[in-house]
């Protein structure tokens, strides 16, 4: 168990739609970040945040947003949702805010979009 | 063109058999690289990580290498096991930059009885 907790675990939904990802990190962790896993493709960086501030982004549609709340729970929120947005989207938290820092990765939220 | 490189894409191994997983890279300045397990809709777990400095490192059946002077790192995978069928995953990670890790695209491996 990597101590990275994602809810929910599958989410189907309809083009168009909006949805919200959520992610709690591992217990002293900082930083989080978002990637997006879709078939046969490997894992697309979006965004991290560390304590609570943008650090880094990636490749994140505009129709993407996140943030990091005090508590360090962090929200990922998809929007006028595509048939191509349907993916695994992983949270991976570590100590740092550095490239250094070892990630553990929560197991993910399976988004379909029909 | 993708910074990390993995190949063979993928492969079937014998049960009890060794497979060697190969990734090149291209990023720069280098800081570490790393390489993650992850199991068929699971989250990456990590396996290794290794800096400039480390030419191998090992745990349990997995012995990871690195040749930092050709940009050059494999996965040996010793007397392997049913649960070692995976996605294989090389992430290099460099010094500069707000995207630091690049993520290879995986090595998939399926072991059969």
């Amino acid at each position: 168990d990597s101590g990275v907790t994602q809810t929910p675990k599958h989410l189907i939904t309809a083009t168009g739609q909006r949805v919200t990802l959520r992610c709690s990190p591992r217990s002293g962790d900082l930083s989080v970040y978002w990637y997006q896993q879709s078939l046969d493709q490997g894992l697309q960086f979006l965004i991290q945040y560390y304590n609570g501030e943008e650090r880094a982004k990636g490749n994140i549609l505009e129709r993407f947003s996140a943030q990091q709340f005090p508590d360090l729970h962090s929200e990922l929120n998809l929007s006028s949702l595509e048939l191509g947005d349907s993916a695994l989207y992983f949270c991976a938290s570590s100590v740092g805010g550095q490239s250094n820092s070892p990630l553990h990765f929560g197991n993910g939220t399976r988004l379909t979009v029909t | 063109k993708n910074q990390v490189e993995q190949s063979p894409q993928s492969l079937i191994i014998l049960e009890g058999k060794n497979c060697t997983l190969q990734c090149n890279y291209t990023v720069s300045p280098f800081s570490n690289l790393r390489w993650y397990k992850q199991d068929t809709g699971r989250g990456p777990v990590s396996l290794t990580i290794m800096t400039f400095s480390e030419n191998t490192k090992s745990n349990g059946r997995y012995t990871a290498t690195l040749d930092a002077d050709t940009k050059q790192s494999s996965l040996h995978i010793t007397a392997s096991q049913l649960s070692d069928s995976a996605s294989y995953i090389c992430v290099v990670s460099a010094n500069y930059g707000n995207n630091r890790l690049a993520f290879g695209k995986g090595n998939q491996v399926v072991v059969i009885p």
